[in-house]
């Protein structure tokens, strides 16, 4: 079975604009997680999809939004990009809600914002 | 406000068990704990989770405190491929709360 796959791997931005990052899940697979990983921070929870419906969202500005389709598939988008939005976004799709199933991971999209 | 503390690193010898600690203790009894690792460059891989009760899978055993304040995570035969970042991470609704994740490196 097919992993998690995010699309691009690696993206490059300037400041003001903005980016929309996308996930594919694993088959069967009805939720999706967005989480973003830097050196200071760490990994910080963005949001969770399910059933095209976001049930869950961590501490993040408006800037941050998602969206998830009718295949589970789903995109991130950052508006008005800041030098601080670098990092690595990962992606994770799970069974069902992620309070019950284990997570799987995609490799992230690596975003630098210049 | 950290809701998980790790040592940032350990060194275990190549065989021998790995035991990786974490404190956790500002949860409340129904707040799981898991553990993921991360390989380089690679996403976060899940390990295992309990609530309460010693657990153990195919890749590691997990000791829970009965105060629940603090839990060890146990790989019993270490290997190299076992070099990773490892995660102890709380569920605290409705998100996950990661912490900084202790580097383990396995010598030969």
């Amino acid at each position: 079975k097919a992993g998690v796959t995010q699309t691009p791997r690696y993206l490059i931005k300037t400041r003001g604009q903005q980016v929309t990052l996308s996930c594919s899940p694993i088959s069967g697979h009805r939720s999706v997680s967005w989480y973003q990983q830097t050196p200071g921070q760490g990994l910080q929870f963005l949001f969770e999809y399910f059933s095209e419906t976001q049930r869950n969202k961590g501490n993040f500005p408006g800037r941050f939004s998602g969206r998830q389709f009718s295949n589970s598939r789903s995109e991130m988008n950052v508006s008005t990009l800041e030098l601080g939005d670098s990092a690595l976004y990962l992606c994770a799709s799970s069974l069902g809600l992620t309070v019950v199933y284990e997570q799987y991971f995609g490799p992230g999209t690596r975003l630098t914002v210049t | 406000d950290a809701k998980t503390t790790q040592p940032p690193s350990m060194d275990c010898a190549e065989g021998r068990a790995a035991n990786l600690p974490c404190n956790h203790s500002t949860i409340s009894g129904n707040e799981y704990v898991y553990w993921y690792r991360q390989i380089h460059s690679q996403g976060p891989q899940y390990i295992i989770h309990g609530l309460k009760n010693n657990e153990t899978n195919e890749m590691a055993s997990l000791i829970i405190t009965e105060d629940r304040k603090s839990s060890t995570l146990i790989l019993p035969h270490a290997t190299l491929r076992d070099t990773a970042v490892y995660y102890c991470i709380v569920l605290i609704l409705p998100q996950f709360y990661f912490g900084t994740g202790t580097s383990l490196t396995v010598i030969p």
